[in-house]
């Protein structure tokens, strides 16, 4: 256990259909990232925080996709509009600063 | 072509064996991470370097910033080494990391 927890860890849902999926980072971690991994390949960039700031955003990214993190602690990831797609494991991972990142479990999240 | 390559892609071992792991990047980087991922999604970070050389117990990366060019060693691999081994660098000017796709490794007893 990294002490970064995402919620929930499975998720499977209709097409077309909206997700949220949460993340609680390491209490005094600062920075937030959200990765996506699909099967075989290595994660792909989606988006940081540093606090409650959005300061980079992947052009994966469509408008479909948002990110939030209200209070500079945990964050959330929203899906609309839910494509085939979208399969994929969504992981968080954070950090104090320029170290090591610590990833959570993922969310594996199926569109059927 | 991927801005992080690792070789090789499937590695099978017998217990004991010394392994290497290779990965290399064709961009700027302020660091490099080696990464385990178990079955399952959880991945830990193994190690984070600049330069130079960083050893954990059985575990070994060394970086050549000039050949752009990192390896992962395992000496006297056990079974419970057994998982995907992913390099990922950070680009110079953003904090995101780019990630290999991954070196499977499997250890037999």
């Amino acid at each position: 256990d990294t002490g970064v927890s995402q919620d929930p860890r499975h998720k499977i849902t209709k097409r077309g259909q909206n997700v949220t999926f949460r993340c609680d980072p390491i209490s005094e971690h600062n920075r937030l990232y959200w990765y996506r991994q699909t099967l075989g390949q290595g994660p792909e960039f989606l988006t940081y925080f540093q606090n409650e700031a959005q300061l980079e955003k992947s052009r994966l990214l469509s408008d479909r996709f948002s990110a939030e993190r209200p209070k500079g602690s945990f964050s959330t990831l929203e899906i609309q509009r839910t494509e085939q797609g979208d399969s994929a494991m969504y992981l968080c991972a954070s950090n104090p600063g320029n170290t090591e990142a610590f990833f959570g479990q993922g969310t594996r999240l199926t569109v059927v | 072509k991927n801005e992080v390559e690792q070789s090789p892609q499937n590695l099978t071992a017998q217990e004991g064996e010394f392994i290497t792991i290779n990965c290399s990047y064709s961009v700027g980087i302020s660091a490099l991470h080696w990464l385990q991922q178990h079955p399952g999604g959880g991945i830990v970070s193994l190690f984070m370097l600049s330069s130079g050389k960083k050893k954990h117990g059985r575990l070994i990366a060394t970086i050549n910033i000039q050949e752009k060019h990192s390896s992962l060693h395992i000496t006297a691999s056990h079974p419970r080494d057994s998982a995907v081994y992913i390099c990922a660098v950070k680009k110079g000017g953003s904090e995101k990391l780019v990630f290999g796709k991954g070196t499977k490794l499997t250890v037999n007893p």
